[in-house]
């Protein structure tokens, strides 16, 4: 069975800092989703990594994914108080009878503070 | 507009007494699914549907019913609720299984059973 786990689940940062959300999974799979959720809104896709070794950056925020250690880094570089929300990485089930399942980890609260 | 929308957005209702949560999709998408997200636990797969006609359980599917007449509706029925169930749920959908593409959520309806 695919297991998600994500760390930290809470990160309270200074503006101005970097951090890293990390997401660990326990099956093969060669593809991860990151979203984002406002709290009280719905969840929005950020990024979609494909393959081994891809990495994807937007803003102040990059993704990358090693498909062989099953790890995902959510890179928060200089934190603003906009990027206070909840992050969730999500990875599909490769095989068996739940194939193309999406499996989620618990979820990071971010807080970015002054 | 390209959209998941899921109505109500917001229920209490009473122990026992059945409901519908509504769910459409306007962008011919194949792959339809239920999650509730409850705090510290991520979001968990209710119910998914590869098709028209075509449904499974996910990882929580006790006490929840879905139907997939059309393409685009995929409606959670909870035949007794109960207190348990109180959540926040989504709906999503893609065009094909998640492991070929991201899943689109809708806004969520928050659910509350007293």
């Amino acid at each position: 069975e695919l297991k998600v786990e994500q760390n930290p689940l809470f990160l309270s940062m200074q503006e101005g800092k970097n951090y890293t959300i990390y997401c660990n999974y326990s099956t093969t799979s060669d593809r991860l989703y990151w979203y984002r959720q406002d709290p009280g809104k719905s969840l929005e896709s950020l990024f979609v990594l494909l393959s081994n070794g891809a990495v994807k950056q937007e803003g102040r925020l990059m993704a990358s994914l090693d498909t062989k250690a099953r790890l995902s880094t959510l890179h928060i570089t200089a934190a603003v108080h906009d990027l206070s929300a909840t992050y969730f990485c999500a990875v599909p089930n490769a095989g068996g009878t739940s194939y193309g399942k999406l499996t989620f980890g618990q979820g990071t609260i971010l807080t970015v503070h002054p | 507009e390209a959209q998941v929308t899921q109505n109500p957005r917001y229920l209490i209702t009473v122990t026992g007494k059945k409901l519908t949560v509504t769910c459409s999709q306007n962008m011919n998408h194949e792959y339809m699914s239920w999650y509730r997200q409850d705090p510290g636990l991520g979001l968990r797969q209710i119910y998914y549907s590869m098709n028209v006609e075509v449904t499974d359980k996910g990882d929580v599917p006790e006490g929840y019913k879905v139907s997939r007449k059309e393409k685009r509706n995929f409606p959670l029925i909870l035949e007794s609720p109960s207190p348990n169930q109180t959540s926040l749920y989504f709906c999503a959908s893609s065009w094909g299984s998640f492991m070929n593409t991201e899943a689109f959520f809708g806004q969520g309806t928050r659910l509350t059973v007293v």
